[in-house]
């Protein structure tokens, strides 16, 4: 089983600055296809997860140019350029290409300072 | 626009059973792999069961392997999830999640709202 650990847990951010949040695995997430099976996405208070990034680095439709996404193999990062109220949530790496099961890391909970 | 629906959520008592449904809409549901994802109060995200397009393929988490079985009706675009034996533990929002097509072809999932349930004395 491929285990997800996020780092930090917790993230406090003053508005405009930018964030960083780092989600390693316990096995390489490249897939035999050349790409790197890794998502992120984000739950704000109330509502169900909405995607950000898929395959490491894709951003989803309709999410702004200040989400961005890199790593491959086992490191990978979700950074937010300039953090807006908007942004408050918690944020989820999510594995969906080695299966079973499809793991997701335990989240991050960005707050506004 | 993509939509899912999933309906089905309620109170039931331990050892009880549950039918939980998901109505889609908006894309091809006959040509995507299909999943069930819970998170319990407060907690993360936890991936339950897949189903591949047809059917024809399903994948369980260990917790709930035997107790819980996965379907789909593609001539009405509806995914279920048949849940027997129910533990405390199994209390959760349950979210109905579409996935890649069956070429492979993957965009990321997306989420429907999630339905409650509640298992309780």
């Amino acid at each position: 089983e491929i285990v997800l650990t996020q780092s930090p847990l917790s993230l406090p951010v003053t508005p405009g600055e930018p964030a960083s949040i780092s989600c390693r695995s316990s096995q390489s997430l490249l897939h035999r296809d050349g790409y790197n099976y890794l998502d992120w996405y984000v739950q704000k208070p109330g509502q169900s997860p909405q995607l950000l990034i898929y395959l490491t680095s894709s951003r989803a439709s309709g999410v702004p140019d200040r989400f961005s996404g890199s790593g491959s193999g086992t490191d990978f990062t979700l950074k937010i350029s300039r953090v807006e109220a908007e942004d408050v949530g918690v944020y989820y790496c999510m594995q969906p290409g080695q299966a079973p099961p499809y793991s997701f890391g335990q989240g991050t909970q960005l707050e506004i300072k | 626009e993509v939509q899912l629906v999933e309906s089905g959520g309620t109170l039931v008592q331990p050892g009880g059973s549950l039918r939980l449904s998901c109505a889609v809409s908006g894309f091809t549901f006959s040509s995507h792999w299909m999943h069930w994802v819970r998170q319990a109060p407060g907690k993360g995200l936890v991936w339950v069961s897949r189903i591949n397009y047809d059917g024809s393929d399903t994948l369980y988490a260990d917790s709930v392997r035997g107790r819980f079985t996965i379907s789909r009706d593609n001539a009405k675009n509806i995914l279920y999830l048949q849940m027997n034996s129910l533990r405390a533990d199994d209390t959760a929002v349950y979210f109905c999640v579409k996935d890649r097509l069956h070429t492979g072809t993957y965009v990321g999932f997306r989420w429907g709202q999630g339905t409650l349930v509640t298992v309780s004395s």
